[in-house]
């Protein structure tokens, strides 16, 4: 299957500073990238839907402006935590779609953010 | 909002026994699929079947659709150590996004 490359896997920061967060597609395009948030033995919740060129879709509750994304090319979207909080500790996941096709999601390997 | 819901929550059983979860959605889709996550690790596509389709199979995975009731089942036959996760079904339509359901944490005894 499809590759999608996350990196960091971990990081740990400050509480005030921010974090970017990639997210790749390794061997296809992908012209939209998903990003998630996971709570400890919780499910996944959308974030938002990052669209190569164009401005994200951010869900409910969900600041825009606390959390950036850019989706500059076919194959990377990023998501920037600015001045983060202890609350914002978690597990963050990127998932693409292959191009034109409306199949299977990808997912990258998930990045644990720990603000102290 | 979260569209799927699975149950049980959890679920422990020995190995070599059979593991089941049903997950239960509230609009129509185009497919539907399962995951796995190991603790604190990144998701695993398991199985993707389709709304037109009933039944699928995939090793010791087998995974149920009924539209009528907007219901899905997974089915781990065997069971071994290894398959203790959290198991996530998701599901869309047209284009949007997965939306996952609360997930089953499985656990089996070796």
């Amino acid at each position: 299957g499809a590759v999608v490359s996350q990196h960091p896997s971990r990081v740990i920061c400050k509480s005030g500073t921010s974090v970017k967060i990639e997210c790749r597609s390794l061997d296809f395009q992908a012209t939209t990238m998903f990003w998630y948030r996971q709570f400890p033995k919780q499910s996944l919740m959308l974030m938002a839907t990052s669209n190569e060129g164009s401005k994200a879709t951010y869900e409910q509750g969900v600041e825009k402006d606390k959390f950036l994304i850019n989706h500059a090319s076919l194959t990377l979207s990023t998501l920037t935590v600015t001045s983060a909080h202890p609350e914002d500790s978690s597990f963050y996941i990127c998932s693409a779609r292959v191009r034109q096709k409306n199949t299977e999601a990808f997912f990258g390997q998930g990045t644990r953010l720990t603000v102290v | 909002s979260q569209q799927g819901e699975e149950d049980p929550q959890a679920l422990s059983i020995q190995e070599g026994e059979n593991a089941t979860m049903n997950c239960s959605y509230k609009t129509s889709i185009n497919n539907l699929q399962w995951y796995r996550q190991n603790s604190g690790r990144g998701l695993v596509h398991l199985i993707l079947i389709r709304s037109n389709e009933r039944e699928k199979h995939s090793g010791r995975l087998r995974v149920t659709l009924d539209t009528s009731k907007k219901s899905s089942s997974l089915l781990i036959t065997a069971s071994r150590a290894a398959d203790t996760a959290s198991y996530f079904c998701a599901s869309h339509s047209g284009n949007t996004p997965l939306v996952f359901g609360k997930g089953t944490r499985l656990s089996v005894i070796a």
